[in-house]
């Protein structure tokens, strides 16, 4: 089916480990980004790619890598995890025409013990 | 900077009570705004848009308008029912491609 799917659910992590969030999206639309969301912020933007190959920082980068090699799959990975990083992820696209809105997935809730 | 306040929730509402969130945004640029709602357990969806001034987004009995001269977008329904218990998050689009969302208002709404 179309649309975009992120996995895993949920994940409890250990701190200091690696861990990868995936997300894919079957449109092949142009832009992709990973937000955090927690309790008293919103959602906060951490990175986002305009087509493969292509990424940027948003406003909260620090301690997440993100790729962008095939323009259905943007992978989020923390490097090393941190307590800090215990959130919900939320993976969305949008066509070039950003005035279409974004499209978000399910989410990964994410805890760092 | 770029910038969207929400007011704080809960809010609290009964049955077919009247609804307004209240929105405001940084005047930077011309922007294009947007509500989301999200449910329980569920991702963002969009609910509504406006793309210039004086637009009026409206779905499901929600209406929003683009209001430049007070830099304002507030969700309004005349009707609320308890299937619209959800947090609802106002945001603004910037650099063309990007969006930044308010911290989000979650309604709580009682039969």
């Amino acid at each position: 089916d179309a649309g975009i799917t992120q996995s895993p659910r949920y994940k409890i992590t250990e701190t200091g480990r690696q861990v990868t969030l995936m997300c894919h999206q079957t449109w092949s639309h142009s832009y992709m980004f990973w937000y955090r969301q927690d309790l008293g912020h919103g959602l906060r933007l951490i990175y986002y790619s305009a087509a493969a190959d292509i990424t940027d920082k948003g406003e909260v980068p620090d301690g997440y890598v993100v790729s962008r090699s095939k323009t259905e799959n943007f992978p989020l990975t923390l490097e090393s995890a941190t307590r800090s990083q215990t959130s919900v992820y939320f993976c969305a696209t949008t066509k070039v025409d950003r005035a279409d809105g974004y499209t978000f997935g399910s989410g990964t809730r994410l805890t760092v013990v | 900077g770029n910038s969207v306040t929400q007011m704080e929730g809960p809010v609290t509402l009964s049955e077919e009570a009247f609804l307004t969130i209240n929105c405001t945004y940084t005047a930077t640029g011309y922007p294009s705004l947007f509500w989301y709602v999200q449910y329980p357990g569920e991702g963002l969806q969009l609910l509504l848009k406006a793309t210039k001034a004086d637009d009026k987004g409206s779905n499901k009995g929600f209406e929003a308008t683009y209001r430049k001269e007070t830099t304002s977008f507030h969700l309004e329904k005349g009707s609320v029912q308890v299937s619209d218990s959800a947090v609802y998050f106002c945001a603004r689009s910037y650099n063309t491609d990007k969006l930044i969302f308010g911290t989000g208002t979650r309604l709580q709404v009682f039969p």
